[in-house]
C-alpha cells in the first residue's frame, strides 16, 4: 500500500534526552513537512522539505533538527533544547501535481 | 498575517441531524481551501479542495462551499452519523515564491451523539 508511515506510534523521553521520529512515504513525493500539534490549536510547521538535500525551517523550529538525505525519508529530532516536547507530531507530503497533502497518522511524544 | 479562524470551537448534534461549520480566513494571495477530518489521535484525511473559481464541492454527506470575495468557506454535514465526530480542520493555502504554504484553522470538534 502507499503511504506515510510514522514511527513510533508513542515515545516516552526523560528531560534532556534526544528523540527521533521516523517518518517514510513511498508516495514518490517531492515534499515533506513535520507539523506539530498541541490540544485545541491548529497545526504548527516545524520544518518542510522541498526536495532531497535541502530542507527550510518553519514557525516553531527551534530545538528540533531534521535531515533529508533520501526522498522517502525525513525524520525529524526533538533535541534537549526544546522546552515543552509534549505533543503530537505529524508529518506529510505533498503530491505537487494534484496538490494535496497527505498526513501519516501522527506520533505522540511526552516527556517524563 | 495570515489567518484562519474556524467556529465554532465545539459542536454536538444528535445523530442524523444536519450541520455547518465555518471558517473566515484572511490569507493573500489565496490558492485553494482544503477541509480535513481528523479523528482523535490519527492522522487529517482530505474531505474536500476548492480553488478560487469554484464555489461548491461535495463528497458524499459533506458538501463545502467558498466565497472568496468575503473569504469564507462553510463545511456541511448531512444526516450525521456517530463516525462523523472528529475534528475537521480548515487549511488555506498560499502561493508564494518559496512554494505553496499553509495556514491551518484551530479547527472544530463535532461530536455526535445518538
Amino acid at each position: 500500500d502507499g503511504g506515510i508511515t510514522q514511527s513510533p506510534k508513542y515515545l516516552f523521553r526523560k528531560e534532556g534526552q534526544n528523540v527521533t521520529l521516523s517518518c517514510e512515504q513511498n508516495l514518490n513525493h517531492d515534499a515533506m513537512y513535520w507539523y506539530r500539534q498541541d490540544p485545541g490549536q491548529g497545526l504548527r510547521l516545524i520544518y518542510y522539505s522541498q526536495i532531497v538535500n535541502d530542507f527550510q525551517k518553519g514557525d516553531i523550529a527551534e530545538g528540533y533538527s531534521v535531515s533529508r538525505e533520501k526522498k522517502e525519508s525525513f525524520p525529524l529530532t526533538v533535541t534537549s533544547a526544546q522546552k515543552n516536547p509534549t505533543a503530537f507530531y505529524l508529518c506529510a507530503s505533498r503530491n505537487g501535481a494534484e496538490n494535496t497533502i497527505y498526513f501519516g497518522e501522527g506520533s505522540w511524544l511526552t516527556v517524563v | 498575517k495570515n489567518q484562519v479562524e474556524q467556529s465554532p470551537q465545539s459542536l454536538i448534534i444528535l445523530e442524523g441531524k444536519n450541520c455547518t461549520l465555518q471558517c473566515n480566513y484572511t490569507v493573500s494571495p489565496f490558492s485553494n481551501l482544503r477541509w480535513y477530518k481528523q479523528d482523535t489521535g490519527r492522522g487529517p484525511v482530505s474531505l474536500t479542495i476548492m480553488t478560487f473559481s469554484e464555489n461548491t464541492k461535495s463528497n458524499g454527506r459533506y458538501t463545502a462551499t467558498l466565497d472568496a470575495d468575503t473569504k469564507q468557506s462553510s463545511l456541511h454535514i448531512t444526516a450525521s452519523q456517530l463516525s462523523d465526530s472528529a475534528s475537521y480542520i480548515c487549511v488555506v493555502s498560499l502561493y508564494n515564491n518559496a512554494g505553496n504554504m499553509l495556514t491551518f484553522g484551530g479547527g472544530t470538534r463535532l461530536m455526535v451523539k445518538p
